[in-house]
């Protein structure tokens, strides 16, 4: 089964330290990469999408992306309480003839004041 | 106001009944997808659309049906042979199968 693995956490880490949120994947011909927030009892909220090797940077947020290594990852910087949630990493992968979005479990981020 | 509607947000069920989740959007998007999420876990694929009259199984549909009539709308039926559908239901939809996907509210469906 192709997977999308991430470490559950929690992670803890003191408001304005950088949080790094790490994620791999087991299917090589994926092309599409994103991250999502999701708040208790909420909704995934989309962050960054990223979609060749790199960086891709938005306000304190960075994605990365390396493929031979089958491994992305996403930095917070400057976090902030309002940061503690659980981070969902998110892959398309191509199963039963078509495309699909797949996650991992997530990982639990709290940042502390 | 654009976006992904899901409806109920709250359903009790019986245990034995069959029972319909709405999602709805008016995003103009190809794909739509459902997942199912327990507590503490992430999101599983239950089924994915990625045109009108057309879908496809991912990794947990025993006990589940969707039909894809309309563009905008794609409504998940949990049958009576789902042996735990108590979960948190959530409907995505977005314009490709390799692009970003967002996110109704959400649906928590109780089996009491």
């Amino acid at each position: 089964q192709k997977e999308v693995e991430q470490n559950s956490g929690p992670l803890s880490v003191p408001e304005g330290a950088i949080a790094s949120l790490n994620c791999t994947y087991s299917d090589r011909g994926s092309q599409s990469f994103f991250w999502y927030r999701q708040y208790s009892g909420k909704s995934p909220e989309l962050i960054m999408s990223i979609y060749s090797n790199g960086d891709k940077e938005d306000g304190r947020f960075t994605a990365q992306l390396n493929k031979a290594s089958q491994y992305v990852s996403l930095l917070i910087r400057d976090s902030q309480p309002s940061d503690s949630a659980t981070y969902l990493c998110a892959v398309n992968i191509y199963s039963n003839s078509g495309y699909a979005l797949n996650f991992g479990k997530g990982t639990s981020l709290l940042v502390t004041p | 106001d654009g976006g992904i509607t899901q409806s109920p947000k709250y359903l009790f069920r019986k245990e034995g009944q069959n029972v319909t989740l709405s999602c709805e959007q008016n995003l103009n998007h190809d794909a739509m997808y459902w997942y199912r999420q327990d507590p503490g876990q992430g999101l599983r694929l239950i089924y994915y659309s990625q045109i009108v009259n057309d879908f496809q199984k991912g990794d947990i549909a025993e006990g589940y049906s969707v039909s894809r009539e309309k563009k905008e709308s794609f409504p998940l039926t949990v049958t009576s042979a789902q042996k735990n559908p108590t979960a948190f239901y959530l409907c995505a939809s977005s314009m490709g199968a390799r692009t970003e996907a967002f996110f109704g509210q959400g649906t928590r469906l109780t089996v009491v």
